[in-house]
């Protein structure tokens, strides 16, 4: 059991679906991210929120959409996506800046769009 | 711009064997941070190591060392005696004060330890 939990593991929609996927931290950090893992390529950043408040969006379309509540959960709304938005999504924390001690991540939401 | 490359796709080792990932990275910046993490079939990315560009002192952990070199930009990752248990997708990323909170990311090494 990690500290960072991610549900659900697995989610299979259509591309008129809206879902959510939701991430939940109980490290006390103060930063939490949303990561993109697709085969063959790099881990890509998606959204940084840092005390709760957005501080990087890396031109993300507009079809996902974050949410951070408080400091220990993180959700990303889906709607009307791709079959190339197929992918694992990984939520990661860190307690101040990243580089500082490193991200803590989940396990990831495996996603595939139909 | 920052980079970090990882030319190994995929490492097949016999147990009981030495493997060594690569890890190449680009930065103009003096001061960065190189670490690993490992990807277990189960996803989440564990954290191995941090370095900071500063301390090229080569490390060890049990059957894990890392080897960086700031001459050739290399921070390399070695398992000695490779157990089954080591089979996973290996990451290499560099972060920097000029780019805050994101890391970059090599691609992976994908190694698989044979029983």
């Amino acid at each position: 059991e990690t500290g960072v939990t991610q549900t659900p593991r697995h989610l299979v929609m259509g591309m008129t679906n809206k879902k959510s996927l939701k991430c939940e931290q109980h490290l006390g950090h103060n930063a939490m991210y949303w990561y993109k893992q697709s085969a063959k390529k790099p881990l890509e950043l998606m959204f940084v929120y840092s005390l709760e408040e957005r501080v990087e969006n890396n031109s993300v379309p507009s079809r996902f959409s974050p949410e951070c509540p408080n400091s220990s959960h993180l959700f990303l709304h889906l709607h009307t996506l791709q079959p190339e938005d197929s992918a694992l999504y990984l939520c990661a924390s860190s307690q101040g800046q990243a580089m500082n001690y490193g991200y803590t991540f989940g396990s990831g939401t495996r996603l595939t769009v139909v | 711009a920052q980079k970090v490359t990882q030319a190994q796709t995929e490492i097949s080792v016999v147990e009981k064997e030495d493997v060594t990932l690569d890890c190449v990275y680009e930065t103009r910046d003096t001061t960065y941070y190189l670490f690993w993490y490992k990807q277990p079939p189960s996803g989440e990315l564990v954290f191995l190591i941090r370095r900071n560009s500063f301390d090229e002192q080569n490390e060890i952990s049990g059957r894990y060392s890392w080897n960086f070199q700031k001459s050739t930009s290399s921070f390399n990752f070695t398992i000695t005696a490779s157990q089954v248990v080591d089979s996973a997708v290996y990451f290499c990323a560099l972060g920097t004060g000029n780019t805050g909170n994101q890391f970059y990311f090599g691609t992976g090494t994908s190694l698989t330890v044979i029983p």
